[in-house]
């Protein structure tokens, strides 16, 4: 399996544009995760998706973030209009319910800079 | 509020030396405990999970403990070696398969 996968690994954009942040996860998990991670905060739940169905959407940050998840193999997380405090590295994680181990799958991540 | 604690400070120590990490919380009642290991520039990657009801849990080198009482968890490595340096994350599973992650600890194992 190729394990989790995010697009653009790296994102340099102007303040004021629509930025839009790809995953796909592993095959056969049925919950996504979306985190972000800065050195002051750490690394934060977004929102997670259960069986393409939003279910925790608590940590995102404002009405400029949205997450959708239209089928089970594939994710975004847009952010319109950006701002250079959105500056962060951006994870997508899946995981596999009802095998008692929790375990988080991690993408590679997306570097994101709001400029 | 729920807080999550872990030494800010990097954990410099030598080759074949027992690395100890901490992980302490408040204002958590968590069934389960995760300890992740996230290399630069790379996402976190699972190492263990303990439950509530088990003390210690041991997989090849490494070894966690899980105090309720005192609300903590310690993270051993041992027999060290320089590529165990990396930044070790403990998180704590919350309802609906929710991870909070503490700030993560920076070991540095020097040969």
């Amino acid at each position: 399996d190729a394990g989790v996968i995010q697009s653009p690994r790296h994102e340099v954009t102007e303040m004021g544009q629509e930025v839009t942040l790809r995953c796909k996860p592993i095959s056969g998990h049925d919950y996504l995760f979306w985190y972000r991670q800065t050195m002051m905060r750490g690394l934060e739940l977004l929102i997670y998706f259960n069986n393409n169905v939003p279910i925790d959407d608590s940590g995102m940050p404002e009405d400029r973030f949205s997450a959708k998840m239209p089928n089970a193999s594939f994710s975004t997380l847009k952010i319109q209009p950006s701002e250079p405090r959105d500056s962060a590295v951006y994870f997508c994680a899946s995981s596999l319910g009802g095998t008692g181990s929790y375990e988080q799958y991690f993408g590679p991540g997306t570097r994101l800079t709001v400029t | 509020s729920q807080k999550i604690e872990q030494n800010s400070e990097a954990l410099n120590i030598q080759e074949g030396k027992t690395a100890t990490l901490t992980c302490n919380y408040t204002n958590y009642s968590p069934a389960y405990l995760q300890w992740y290991r996230q290399d630069p520039g790379r996402g976190p990657v699972f190492l263990l999970l303990i439950r509530e009801n088990e003390k210690e849990k041991r997989k090849e080198r490494l070894k966690v403990t899980f105090d309720t009482t005192l609300k903590q968890s310690l993270f051993h490595i041992t027999a060290s070696q320089p590529a165990d340096s990396a930044t070790y994350l403990c998180a704590l599973l919350n309802a609906g398969n929710m991870l909070t992650f503490g700030g993560g600890t920076r070991l540095m194992v020097k040969p």
